[in-house]
């Protein structure tokens, strides 16, 4: 079946413009991931929603960032006033169900803040 | 807070060697370790995941072991081929968050 897709693949946005990175989990997966990879590091939690619930937000790194995900199913990730230090690949990640199952990731968006 | 170390960073063998990367995590109280492979650009792929309760997990030329107790997990990888060549990350999560905590990966170069 379908994996995670993520939209776009690469983005460059001027540094102040707003940036929308959409993910597709596969179906039936009910929990999403949002982790932010620096260039050489490994990915950083961001968020995580079980259904359309946020349950966890605790790595967002301002309030410029938030996340949604009203349907329970495709997820949002949105940057306010994007700055250099954003940029990035954004990875989402799925799972069937808590912590006894595997994340499943997209091929992840990578944001340049120029 | 749990942190999750990788030795070596970079790694670059002959094609056909046996190898181990290693992955140690600070916070014994983990409930799953994964194994990824990350191609330059691309995203995560899951190779293994091992539970707390299991000691280690086979696929094909790649057996990982987990020892929880001393906060250590290794991946071994067998006859290596130059299509191996990636970086691979390790990562835990607790039961309670599912959120992964990832080292920061070994870039394995395997020259033919």
């Amino acid at each position: 079946g379908a994996g995670v897709s993520q939209s776009p693949r690469y983005k460059v946005a001027k540094r102040g413009q707003d940036v929308a990175l959409r993910c597709d989990p596969i179906s039936g997966h009910v929990s999403l991931f949002w982790y932010q990879q620096a260039l050489g590091q490994g990915p950083e939690f961001l968020t995580y929603f079980q259904n359309e619930a946020q349950l966890d937000k605790s790595g967002l790194p301002s309030d410029r960032f938030f996340a949604e995900r009203p349907e329970g199913s495709v997820s949002t990730l949105k940057i306010q006033r994007t700055q250099q230090e954003d940029s990035a690949v954004y990875l989402c990640a799925s799972t069937l169900g808590g912590g006894g199952y595997e994340q499943y990731f997209g091929p992840g968006t990578r944001l340049t803040v120029t | 807070k749990q942190e999750v170390t990788q030795i070596p960073a970079a790694l670059s063998v002959p094609e056909g060697e046996n190898l181990v990367l290693n992955c140690s995590f600070t916070d014994s109280a983990i409930y799953n370790l994964q194994w990824f492979r990350q191609d330059p650009g691309k995203g995560l792929t899951s190779l293994l995941l091992i539970q707390s309760s299991q000691r280690e997990q086979t696929s094909g030329r790649l057996n990982a072991s987990l020892d929880k107790s001393s906060g250590r997990s290794t991946l071994y990888i067998a006859a290596s081929q130059p299509g191996d060549s990636a970086t691979y990350l390790c990562a835990v999560n607790r039961a309670s968050g599912s959120r992964l905590t990832f080292g920061e990966g070994t870039q394995l170069t395997v020259n033919p």
